[in-house]
Protein backbone atom coordinates (compact mmCIF):
# COMPACT_ATOMS: atom_id res chain seq x y z
CA UNK A 1 0.00 0.00 0.00
CA UNK A 2 0.35 3.23 -0.27
CA UNK A 3 3.44 5.12 2.39
CA UNK A 4 3.06 8.75 4.19
CA UNK A 5 5.91 9.80 6.00
CA UNK A 6 6.42 12.34 8.52
CA UNK A 7 9.65 13.86 9.86
CA UNK A 8 10.59 14.53 12.59
CA UNK A 9 8.60 11.95 14.59
CA UNK A 10 9.29 13.97 17.31
CA UNK A 11 10.69 17.21 18.46
CA UNK A 12 11.44 19.36 21.19
CA UNK A 13 11.84 22.66 20.78
CA UNK A 14 12.12 26.45 23.13
CA UNK A 15 9.35 28.29 23.14
CA UNK A 16 9.50 31.40 20.66
CA UNK A 17 11.11 29.24 17.68
CA UNK A 18 10.04 27.73 14.73
CA UNK A 19 9.39 24.35 14.02
CA UNK A 20 9.01 22.96 10.27
CA UNK A 21 7.16 19.18 10.00
CA UNK A 22 7.14 17.56 6.61
CA UNK A 23 4.89 14.98 4.98
CA UNK A 24 6.13 12.73 2.25
CA UNK A 25 3.87 10.50 0.07
CA UNK A 26 6.59 8.12 -0.76
CA UNK A 27 5.28 6.31 -3.91
CA UNK A 28 2.60 8.26 -4.96
CA UNK A 29 1.67 11.90 -6.27
CA UNK A 30 -0.88 13.85 -3.80
CA UNK A 31 -2.00 16.73 -5.32
CA UNK A 32 -4.08 17.64 -1.95
CA UNK A 33 -2.98 16.98 2.07
CA UNK A 34 -4.53 17.43 5.01
CA UNK A 35 -3.14 18.70 8.33
CA UNK A 36 -4.37 17.67 11.47
CA UNK A 37 -3.69 17.89 15.57
CA UNK A 38 -4.15 15.72 18.14
CA UNK A 39 -4.23 16.86 21.72
CA UNK A 40 -3.71 14.36 24.35
CA UNK A 41 -6.46 12.25 25.06
CA UNK A 42 -8.64 13.90 22.39
CA UNK A 43 -10.08 13.20 19.11
CA UNK A 44 -7.67 14.66 15.73
CA UNK A 45 -8.93 18.55 14.50
CA UNK A 46 -8.74 19.13 10.91
CA UNK A 47 -6.13 22.17 10.36
CA UNK A 48 -5.84 22.62 6.89
CA UNK A 49 -6.17 21.47 3.49
CA UNK A 50 -3.28 21.85 1.53
CA UNK A 51 -3.14 22.24 -2.19
CA UNK A 52 -0.23 21.60 -4.13
CA UNK A 53 0.85 24.96 -5.92
CA UNK A 54 -1.54 27.18 -4.33
CA UNK A 55 -2.67 28.31 -1.08
CA UNK A 56 -3.58 26.39 1.64
CA UNK A 57 -7.50 26.34 2.80
CA UNK A 58 -7.55 26.54 6.33
CA UNK A 59 -10.60 25.78 9.35
CA UNK A 60 -12.11 28.41 11.21
CA UNK A 61 -9.91 29.29 14.22
CA UNK A 62 -6.43 28.04 12.79
CA UNK A 63 -4.04 30.61 12.61
CA UNK A 64 -2.28 30.82 8.89
CA UNK A 65 -0.08 33.35 10.14
CA UNK A 66 1.17 30.78 12.87
CA UNK A 67 0.82 27.45 11.26
CA UNK A 68 2.57 28.01 7.64
CA UNK A 69 1.99 25.60 5.39
CA UNK A 70 3.70 25.28 1.60
CA UNK A 71 2.89 22.43 -0.87
CA UNK A 72 5.40 22.61 -2.87
CA UNK A 73 5.42 19.52 -4.81
CA UNK A 74 3.25 16.79 -5.58
CA UNK A 75 5.15 14.69 -2.88
CA UNK A 76 5.72 17.22 0.13
CA UNK A 77 3.49 19.36 2.12
CA UNK A 78 5.13 21.50 5.12
CA UNK A 79 3.72 22.38 7.92
CA UNK A 80 5.41 25.29 10.10
CA UNK A 81 4.63 26.24 13.52
CA UNK A 82 6.45 29.76 14.07
CA UNK A 83 6.94 31.30 17.25
CA UNK A 84 5.74 27.78 18.88
CA UNK A 85 4.45 27.98 22.26
CA UNK A 86 3.54 25.15 25.22
CA UNK A 87 -0.10 25.29 23.73
CA UNK A 88 1.07 24.15 20.73
CA UNK A 89 2.41 21.08 22.05
CA UNK A 90 0.51 18.26 20.58
CA UNK A 91 0.40 15.13 17.78
CA UNK A 92 0.48 16.30 13.92
CA UNK A 93 -0.58 14.39 11.60
CA UNK A 94 -0.89 14.70 7.92
CA UNK A 95 -3.01 12.53 5.18
CA UNK A 96 -2.13 12.24 1.83
CA UNK A 97 -4.97 11.60 -1.13
CA UNK A 98 -4.43 9.45 -4.05
CA UNK A 99 -8.00 8.78 -6.59
CA UNK A 100 -10.31 7.02 -4.07
CA UNK A 101 -7.57 6.36 -1.05
CA UNK A 102 -6.17 8.67 1.61
CA UNK A 103 -2.88 7.27 4.38
CA UNK A 104 -1.89 8.64 6.90
CA UNK A 105 1.25 9.91 8.25
CA UNK A 106 2.75 8.29 11.42
CA UNK A 107 2.40 11.67 13.57
CA UNK A 108 5.22 14.14 15.11
CA UNK A 109 5.19 14.96 18.21
CA UNK A 110 5.88 18.17 19.16
CA UNK A 111 6.84 19.68 22.47
CA UNK A 112 7.09 22.89 23.05
CA UNK A 113 9.16 23.85 26.54
CA UNK B 1 -22.21 20.40 9.28
CA UNK B 2 -20.95 17.35 9.80
CA UNK B 3 -20.56 15.89 13.48
CA UNK B 4 -19.81 12.44 14.58
CA UNK B 5 -20.51 11.07 18.16
CA UNK B 6 -18.82 8.04 20.04
CA UNK B 7 -20.41 8.03 23.37
CA UNK B 8 -18.09 5.85 24.79
CA UNK B 9 -15.25 7.28 26.22
CA UNK B 10 -13.59 4.37 27.33
CA UNK B 11 -14.72 1.01 27.29
CA UNK B 12 -13.01 -1.73 29.60
CA UNK B 13 -13.37 -5.37 29.03
CA UNK B 14 -11.68 -8.81 29.69
CA UNK B 15 -10.18 -10.78 27.19
CA UNK B 16 -12.75 -13.13 25.02
CA UNK B 17 -15.17 -10.69 25.69
CA UNK B 18 -17.50 -9.23 22.64
CA UNK B 19 -17.37 -5.51 22.73
CA UNK B 20 -19.55 -2.57 20.32
CA UNK B 21 -18.09 0.59 19.43
CA UNK B 22 -21.10 3.16 18.94
CA UNK B 23 -20.75 5.69 16.24
CA UNK B 24 -23.93 8.49 15.56
CA UNK B 25 -23.31 10.59 12.65
CA UNK B 26 -24.98 13.72 11.11
CA UNK B 27 -24.84 15.21 7.62
CA UNK B 28 -26.59 16.89 4.82
CA UNK B 29 -24.92 15.33 2.21
CA UNK B 30 -26.61 11.93 0.51
CA UNK B 31 -23.30 11.05 -0.35
CA UNK B 32 -20.55 10.54 2.43
CA UNK B 33 -18.36 7.78 3.58
CA UNK B 34 -18.06 6.43 6.56
CA UNK B 35 -14.67 5.40 8.45
CA UNK B 36 -13.15 3.66 11.25
CA UNK B 37 -9.71 3.92 12.33
CA UNK B 38 -7.43 2.29 15.44
CA UNK B 39 -4.52 4.55 16.87
CA UNK B 40 -2.48 2.30 19.01
CA UNK B 41 -0.17 4.03 21.70
CA UNK B 42 2.14 4.31 18.96
CA UNK B 43 0.11 7.27 17.72
CA UNK B 44 -0.17 5.99 13.93
CA UNK B 45 -4.00 5.29 12.78
CA UNK B 46 -4.11 2.03 11.25
CA UNK B 47 -7.23 2.22 8.68
CA UNK B 48 -10.29 -0.25 9.18
CA UNK B 49 -12.68 0.42 7.02
CA UNK B 50 -14.71 2.51 4.42
CA UNK B 51 -18.31 2.51 3.63
CA UNK B 52 -20.19 4.36 1.17
CA UNK B 53 -23.92 5.77 2.22
CA UNK B 54 -25.50 3.66 -0.58
CA UNK B 55 -23.95 0.33 0.72
CA UNK B 56 -25.55 -0.59 3.64
CA UNK B 57 -24.06 -4.25 3.48
CA UNK B 58 -22.78 -5.24 6.85
CA UNK B 59 -19.43 -6.33 7.04
CA UNK B 60 -17.12 -9.02 8.78
CA UNK B 61 -13.54 -8.95 8.36
CA UNK B 62 -12.30 -12.01 10.62
CA UNK B 63 -13.30 -10.83 14.65
CA UNK B 64 -13.98 -7.44 13.31
CA UNK B 65 -17.68 -6.65 12.13
CA UNK B 66 -19.37 -3.35 11.10
CA UNK B 67 -23.37 -2.38 10.86
CA UNK B 68 -24.37 0.14 8.80
CA UNK B 69 -27.80 1.63 9.40
CA UNK B 70 -28.70 4.99 7.80
CA UNK B 71 -32.06 5.01 9.12
CA UNK B 72 -30.54 5.52 12.26
CA UNK B 73 -27.12 6.89 11.36
CA UNK B 74 -25.34 4.84 13.11
CA UNK B 75 -22.01 2.87 11.90
CA UNK B 76 -21.41 0.33 14.81
CA UNK B 77 -18.23 -1.66 15.40
CA UNK B 78 -18.00 -4.65 17.15
CA UNK B 79 -14.74 -7.19 17.88
CA UNK B 80 -15.78 -10.81 18.79
CA UNK B 81 -13.20 -12.73 20.68
CA UNK B 82 -11.33 -9.48 22.35
CA UNK B 83 -7.81 -9.57 22.23
CA UNK B 84 -5.14 -7.97 24.36
CA UNK B 85 -3.79 -6.78 21.17
CA UNK B 86 -7.02 -5.04 20.07
CA UNK B 87 -6.58 -1.92 23.32
CA UNK B 88 -6.05 1.04 21.27
CA UNK B 89 -8.10 4.01 20.31
CA UNK B 90 -10.66 3.90 17.95
CA UNK B 91 -12.27 6.47 15.98
CA UNK B 92 -15.18 7.09 13.84
CA UNK B 93 -14.82 9.42 10.63
CA UNK B 94 -16.98 10.53 8.37
CA UNK B 95 -16.40 12.71 4.96
CA UNK B 96 -18.17 13.68 2.42
CA UNK B 97 -17.69 12.85 -1.49
CA UNK B 98 -16.54 15.44 -3.39
CA UNK B 99 -17.23 16.39 -7.17
CA UNK B 100 -15.97 14.23 -9.54
CA UNK B 101 -15.98 11.21 -7.15
CA UNK B 102 -12.11 10.99 -6.98
CA UNK B 103 -11.30 12.05 -3.56
CA UNK B 104 -12.64 11.62 -0.33
CA UNK B 105 -12.19 15.33 1.36
CA UNK B 106 -11.63 16.33 4.88
CA UNK B 107 -12.58 13.81 7.44
CA UNK B 108 -14.48 14.49 10.05
CA UNK B 109 -13.34 12.28 13.23
CA UNK B 110 -15.25 11.77 16.63
CA UNK B 111 -14.03 11.73 19.92
CA UNK B 112 -12.57 8.31 20.11
CA UNK B 113 -12.92 5.45 22.50
CA UNK B 114 -10.25 3.77 24.70
CA UNK B 115 -10.82 0.30 24.43
CA UNK B 116 -8.53 -1.55 26.82
CA UNK B 117 -8.67 -5.28 27.04
CA UNK B 118 -7.29 -6.75 30.21
CA UNK B 119 -6.13 -10.59 30.26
Amino acid sequence: GAVVSQHPSRVICKSGTSVKIECRSLDFQATTMFWYRQFPKKSLMLMATSNEGSKATYEQGVEKDKFLINHASLTLSTLTVTSAHPEDSSFYICSAERVNEQFFGPGTRLTVL
Amino acid sequence: AQKVTQAQTEISVVEKEDVTLDCVYETRDTTYYLFWYKQPPSGELVFLIRRNSFDEQNEISGRYSWNFQKSTSSFNFTITASQVVDSAVYFCALSEAQAGGTSYGKLTFGQGTILTVHP
